[in-house]
């Protein structure tokens, strides 16, 4: 089995300030790791994932995300945010193994950028 | 372009009442989720398919049928059976290494 925790439902935000969103995990197997970003009334969009290699990986958009295996946690970074980052961001993990292959989403973090 | 379609995006049913969200996709995934979305709870699996005449039940199957007759087509009936349907369903298809694809959503509402 496996779960995923956001810690914070909201983030209200500066437009330019940084903001990180907090993810932590548990798993018995090893996992991929996955963002995604909802804007409102649409589906979720891949923001970026991990899958192996590199622990720090990036988006097109300057986000990124760091896995952290010994704190089980995967948390979205961004230096600069924008007003148009405004969204809905969720951390989703899955397994490595092939059966099965569901993901498990967290409970998702609002973000509000404000002017 | 490659992409899935969700329809409709908007429906509203009485109590009672069995509904179908249709999912469609040309991306050529074998396989096919749909989800639940309620604010504050993230996303809940309702059923899954990984190959065409096949389907799994997933965390939340109670009140909801599936088929997968075609490899592009993976429609959800809400039955009157779900106690509680008001809700925005998502369909995703799967591609790589669990990496989902996700339709626009449809937004169900029991009046």
């Amino acid at each position: 089995a496996q779960s995923v925790t956001q810690l914070d439902s909201q983030v209200p935000v500066f437009e330019e300030a940084p903001v990180e969103l907090r993810c932590n995990y548990s798993s018995s197997v090893s996992v991929y790791l996955f963002w995604y970003v909802q804007y409102p009334n649409q589906g979720l969009q891949l923001l970026l994932k991990y899958l192996s290699g590199s622990t720090l990986v990036e988006s097109i958009n300057g986000f990124e995300a760091e896995f952290n295996k010994s704190q089980t946690s995967f948390h979205l970074r961004k230096p600069s945010v924008h007003i148009s980052d405004t969204a809905e961001y969720f951390c989703a993990v899955s397994g490595r193994q092939a059966a099965g292959n569901k993901l498990t989403f967290g409970g998702g973090t609002r973000v509000l950028v404000k002017p | 372009d490659g992409g899935i379609t969700q329809s409709p995006k908007y429906l509203f049913r009485k109590e009672g009442q069995n509904v179908t969200l249709s999912c469609e996709q040309n991306l050529n995934h074998d396989a096919m989720y749909w989800y639940r979305q309620d604010p504050g709870q993230g996303l809940r699996l309702i059923y899954y398919s990984q190959i065409v005449n096949d389907f799994q039940k997933g965390d939340i199957a109670e009140g909801y049928s599936v088929s997968r007759e075609k490899k592009e087509s993976f429609p959800l009936t809400v039955t009157s059976a779900q106690k509680n349907p008001t809700a925005f369903y998502l369909c995703a298809s799967r591609w790589g290494a669990n990496v989902l694809t996700f339709g626009a959503g449809s937004r169900l509402t029991v009046l």
